[in-house]
């Protein structure tokens, strides 16, 4: 099955500043995902989002992080005000549907916070 | 709260040998299993699920993992490795939330296939 597509796959910031990470998935599904891992260690979870709304979003998704899906397509989470504990993979993922279907992953969109 | 648990942070091989990459589970109700690969700067791959049916479940490249509810354990395993399977491996487990489901990972093994 085709992957989600992000962009940019890499960007480098300024502490302080605003980041939007974009993905592209197919059009059918319905359930999407950001995962963000840290230096090749643990993927975590960060929010889910199901019918153009979040479902679950995990402690680390506090007030400085938003997602939406503005235009219908695309699927964004956004970073305010970054840090340099930011500074990580983030990993948009996708389901057809609930109950057991595989998630599948995009390439990552390596964010580097100077 | 579902979990996985991946003992080995490091699993060193020599090519052509067998390879074991191990991982147990703590689920309530039915688990949904999954290993996942990360190549260098690559993204997450997905190599196989067990749902149910045949506790031995073959996946992409060769891969196969075996689901013993006995010992709660969901090991990857393949017959002879290959340098190139030389990755980062990460199990994980299907957590249901309210509306819908996401997977949760464990820490990952590091795996290296020595020529």
């Amino acid at each position: 099955e085709p992957e989600v597509t992000q962009t940019p796959s890499h960007q480098v910031t300024q502490m302080g500043q605003e980041v939007i990470l974009r993905c592209v998935p197919i059009s059918n599904h319905l359930y999407f995902y950001w995962y963000r891992q840290i230096l090749g260690q643990k993927v975590e979870f960060l929010v889910s989002f199901y019918n153009n709304e979040i479902s679950e979003k995990s402690e680390i998704f506090d007030d400085q992080f938003s997602v939406e899906r503005p235009d219908g397509s695309n699927f964004t989470l956004k970073i305010r005000s970054t840090k340099l504990e930011d500074s990580a993979m983030y990993f948009c993922a996708r389901n057809r549907q609930s109950s057991g279907n595989t998630i599948y992953f995009g390439e990552g969109s390596w964010l580097t916070v100077v | 709260a579902q979990s996985v648990a991946q003992p080995e942070d490091q699993v060193n091989v020599a090519e052509g040998n067998p390879l074991t990459v191990k991982c147990t589970y703590s689920v309530s109700g039915n688990p949904y299993l999954f290993w996942y690969v990360q190549y260098p700067n690559r993204g997450l791959q997905f190599l196989l699920k067990y749902i149910t049916g045949d506790n031995l479940v073959k996946g992409s490249y060769g891969f196969e993992a075996e689901f013993n509810k006995s010992q709660t354990s969901f090991h990857l395993k393949k017959p002879s490795a290959l340098v190139s399977d030389s990755a980062l491996y990460f199990c994980a487990v299907r957590d249901m939330g309210y509306r819908d489901d996401k997977i949760i990972f464990g820490k990952g093994t590091r795996l290296h296939i020595l020529p």
